[in-house]
């Protein structure tokens, strides 16, 4: 069964630094864009941040452009989100997913199972 | 930016009930709406994509309607598991891709 597995949340005081990884567990990850959604507690789904297949492209939320950097190593497999300068908004559980093609496709089939990043001194 | 803006909120209805939740767009974005499923705990789950078209596996109840601006997720009959927060999702352009606020489903 194909899975997205992610690790790296945590607690981290406010203004220090967090990387979240996702794997996933199939040979052709180089062919999906990919992104990072978050859902803080007792708010919505929210977008972060997506890059391409290539790892060439990449976009980001206002709310964290400056601070996240997204990338990903193709002969790994496996997808980042380095997160700095973190704030209590940044509190939520964040999860990766998958597009359905490439960067504008952005049909988020499959999805990690979340981890929890708390913001907090 | 697209702005979503779905509605409504929150919703109370009994199994068996139709349920229908509506989502519009700031601008036109063709069809190019997508719908997800969040239970707590569990992660999002893909039912509705290109604003009609059911994901595979997913039951034959959850439909989606509209194209343009306005759209509409309806479940035509609900069930105990259907319980979650749903939203939609716009994917015209480049990004943000935005969300709409969610749907809180319960049951009366």
């Amino acid at each position: 069964e194909v899975q997205l597995v992610e690790s790296g949340g945590g607690l981290v005081q406010p203004g220090g630094s967090l990387r979240l990884s996702c794997a996933l567990s199939e040979f052709s990850f180089s062919s999906y864009a990919m992104t990072w959604v978050r859902r803080a507690p007792g708010k919505g789904l929210e977008w972060v941040s997506v890059i391409s297949g290539s790892g060439l492209n990449t976009y980001y939320a206002d709310s964290v452009k400056g601070r996240f950097t997204i990338s990903r190593d193709n002969s790994k497999n496996t997808l980042y989100l380095q997160m700095d300068s973190l704030r209590a908004d940044d509190t939520a559980v964040y999860y990766c997913a998958t597009h359905r093609g490439g960067l504008a496709n952005a049909i988020f089939d499959l999805w990690g199972q979340g981890s929890l990043v708390t913001v907090s001194s | 930016d697209i702005q979503m803006t779905q509605s409504p909120s929150s919703l109370s209805a009994s199994v068996g009930d139709r349920v229908t939740i509506t989502c519009q767009a700031s601008q036109d974005i063709d069809n190019y709406l997508n719908w997800y499923q969040h239970k707590p705990g569990k992660t999002p789950k893909l039912l509705i994509y290109d604003a009609s078209n059911l994901e595979t596996g997913v039951p034959s109840r959850f439909s989606g309607s509209g194209s343009g601006t306005d759209f509409t997720f309806t479940i035509s009959s609900l069930q105990p598991e259907d319980i979650a927060t749903y939203f939609c999702q716009e994917y015209d352009d480049l990004p943000p891709f935005t969300f709409g606020q969610g749907t809180n489903l319960e049951i009366k």
